[in-house]
């Protein structure tokens, strides 16, 4: 079974600032990872995934995530906050190879400062 | 290009009713997956639809249950709602191994 963990269920940062929103991933099989934003009133819109090609993966709006093995990590980060990123994100794992479901994270919201 | 629209976007119905949820996959997609998403939560996967046949379904009782249509359009019905049953679900459509395209939910209320 896969299952992934959202560490810090608020982040807040001032504009300009690093964004880093952590995920720790448990899976049987290499992972499928995704990172989806959520704004309120709004369904998922996917920022980036991973598929076992290139370990960093960069994706919409200036936001990347690297994938570490040994540290079982996808750590989603945008260099620099913007208003605009103030939102629920989620991390989400799947089997891939016939395991259709995602599983998501608890999710984290983002705040940005002013 | 539409995405994927659900209807109705609210919806409250009291304890033991049934309801109804549809959703139309973005244009080119033949399958569909259902989610519920519970206030300050992620989302929770209910079942997969694909070429009519459930392919996969999730930890949800039988209440739960759902169709696909000829033209890849479904819905989701729930039987019995509960108090619990109040959320956002979230119809979400792709195809072959493509990223899930999800829609705005419908918001669902029990009371």
């Amino acid at each position: 079974a896969q299952s992934v963990t959202q560490l810090g269920s608020h982040v807040s940062v001032s504009e300009g600032a690093l964004v880093l929103l952590r995920c720790n991933y448990s899976s049987s099989v290499p992972p499928y990872l995704f990172w989806y934003v959520q704004y309120p009133n709004q369904g998922l819109q996917l920022l980036l995934k991973y598929t076992s090609a290139a370990t960093l993966v960069k994706g919409i709006n200036g936001f990347e995530a690297e994938f570490k093995k040994s540290e079982t990590s996808f750590h989603l980060t945008k260099p620099s906050a913007h208003m605009s990123d103030a939102a629920e994100y989620f991390c989400a794992v799947s089997g891939g190879r016939g395991d259709y479901k995602l599983s998501f994270g608890a999710g984290t919201t983002v705040t940005v400062r002013a | 290009d539409a995405g994927v629209t659900q209807s109705p976007t609210h919806l409250i119905k009291t304890r033991g009713q049934q309801v109804t949820l549809r959703c139309s996959p973005k244009s080119g997609h033949d399958t569909v997956s259902w989610y519920q998403q519970a206030l300050g939560q992620g989302p929770q996967f209910i079942f997969q639809y694909y070429e009519e046949e459930e392919r996969q379904r999730g930890n949800f009782p039988d209440r739960f249950s759902g169709h696909q249509f000829p033209n890849y359009s479904s819905e989701l019905n729930v039987n019995a709602l509960l108090l619990g049953d109040s959320a956002l679900y979230l119809c979400a459509s792709s195809r072959f191994n493509s990223p899930l395209h999800f829609g705005n939910g419908t918001r669902l209320t029990v009371t």
